[in-house]
């Protein structure tokens, strides 16, 4: 089946300063797209970066992401963090009808 | 405004009882989704069902029934609650354009 990691757990970052949030992916299905969502405190996910395009940078809300599919890799970053970025962030692919795989989740604390 | 509603938004059930969530949808989405969040564990799909009618199972489905009586409605039930059935759960729903909505979410504590 398809999986999705993230390898940080936690990042904790500065405020002004960039943050990045590594996504690996492995499907075997045909993958129709990738997303980022983020989730805040007692909040559903909501999406903030969807992407089905191979090498296109997707932006939105000053995030970014670039999806390659050579790499399997969708990595999220922002240049210059802000308090209001702090929150609980997944990244997941959709396959045909099969709904969302989710990886465990990145949690963002941006510090003063 | 298209929306996806659960209820309740938080319970508190008996272990061995029988436990009901429910969610609408008013997207006209064929594609509906129940997940658990658990800390450590991300959301990880129980059932999934893309007709009324008819259900499938995710990649948690042990100790969950689903129903989808109509397009619009979809159920997650419990029939024997268990304190590992302790979670958020989420209902969603999607087009054919992979677009989710995402509902509220239902806070379940099982004592």
């Amino acid at each position: 089946g398809d999986s999705v990691t993230q390898t940080e757990g936690l990042v904790t970052v500065t405020e002004g300063l960039p943050v990045k949030l590594n996504c690996t992916y492995q499907t075997t299905y045909l993958t129709i797209a990738f997303f980022w969502y983020v989730q805040y405190l007692n909040e559903a996910p909501q999406v903030l970066l969807k992407s089905s395009t191979d090498n296109k940078r997707t932006e939105h809300q000053g995030f970014h992401a670039t999806l390659h599919k050579s790499s399997s890799s969708f990595h999220l970053q922002k240049s210059s963090a802000q308090l209001s970025d702090s929150a609980l962030y997944y990244c997941a692919l959709s396959n045909y009808a099969q709904g969302l795989t989710f990886g465990l989740g990145t949690r963002v604390s941006v510090f003063p | 405004e298209a929306a996806v509603t659960q209820s309740p938004r938080s319970k508190v059930a008996v272990t061995g009882g029988k436990v009901t969530l429910s969610c609408h949808q008013t997207n006209n989405h064929d594609y509906m989704y129940w997940y658990r969040q658990d800390t450590g564990h991300g959301l990880r799909l129980i059932h999934y069902s893309y007709v009324a009618d008819s259900t499938e199972k995710g990649d948690i489905p042990d100790g969950y029934k689903a129903s989808r009586p109509s397009q619009e409605n979809f159920s997650l039930i419990l029939e024997l609650a268990s304190l590992s059935q302790t979670a958020v759960y989420f209902c969603a729903s999607s087009g054919a354009n992979s677009d989710y909505t995402f509902g509220s979410g239902t806070r379940l504590l099982v004592i």
